[in-house]
């Protein structure tokens, strides 16, 4: 089992929709979680980051955690063309040390 | 834009030889950790230092070397470059070891 699994998608959602991104964790000890966004060809960029389950919402992002099921989201609420990228979750098992495990990714379509 | 800078920008080296890439942190940050991403994958640790020390090692061979200087900017040696290490290179930095991190660009390496 990998440590963070991602649906790699393609997953297309047309434009004003929400789109929901899904990522799973198998250390139940893990502290923290990000999602971060990348274009193509262009560095991952820091969308989000949450630590204690439920809801934490930032403009049209919602970021979702439930440690007791390992299980970590994202909703893109009123998507836009410009969202279109690949989404990466990564987690942080915490202590002194902040290596970043990341999945593979989920590729986003937003169609107009 | 991060204030995370890397250079070069793209690089082009032959089976064998050796490679130093840089990576200059964000203001007021201690802490930069280097990533491997393979085309199609997720960044993959290779390490990280905090206060010119190393601060934990992702599996990468012995080949791959780092620093940190006093100014917490940070290079990343490669020797006996091999066809796989062909990938982007990240670099990011944080404000401490288990603090949210920051990308750079990125250096695209391709190995021939």
């Amino acid at each position: 089992q990998k440590e963070v699994e991602q649906n790699s998608g393609p997953l297309s959602v047309p434009e004003g929709a929400i789109a929901s991104l899904n990522c799973t964790y198998s250390d139940r000890g893990s502290q923290s979680f990000f999602w971060y966004r990348q274009y193509s060809g262009k560095s991952p960029e820091l969308i989000m980051f949450i630590y204690s389950n439920g809801d934490k919402e930032d403009g049209r992002f919602t970021a979702q955690l439930n440690k007791a099921s390992q299980y970590v989201s994202l909703l893109i609420r009123d998507s836009q063309p410009s969202d279109s990228a690949t989404y990466l979750c990564a987690v942080n098992k915490g202590g002194s040390q902040g290596n970043l495990i990341f999945g593979k990714g989920t590729k986003l379509s937003v169609k107009p | 834009e991060t204030g995370v800078t890397q250079s070069p920008t793209h690089l082009i080296k032959t089976r064998g030889q050796q490679v130093t890439l840089r990576c200059s942190s964000q203001s007021g940050h201690n802490t930069v950790s280097w990533y491997q991403q393979a085309l199609g994958q997720g960044p993959q640790f290779i390490f990280q230092y905090y206060r010119e020390e190393e601060n934990g090692r992702g599996n990468f061979p012995p080949r791959f070397s780092g620093l940190q200087f006093p100014n917490y900017s940070s290079e990343l040696n490669v020797n006996a470059l091999e066809l796989d290490d062909s990938a982007l290179y990240l670099c990011a930095s944080s404000l401490a070891p288990e603090e949210t991190q920051y990308f750079g660009p990125g250096t695209r390496l391709l190995v021939l």
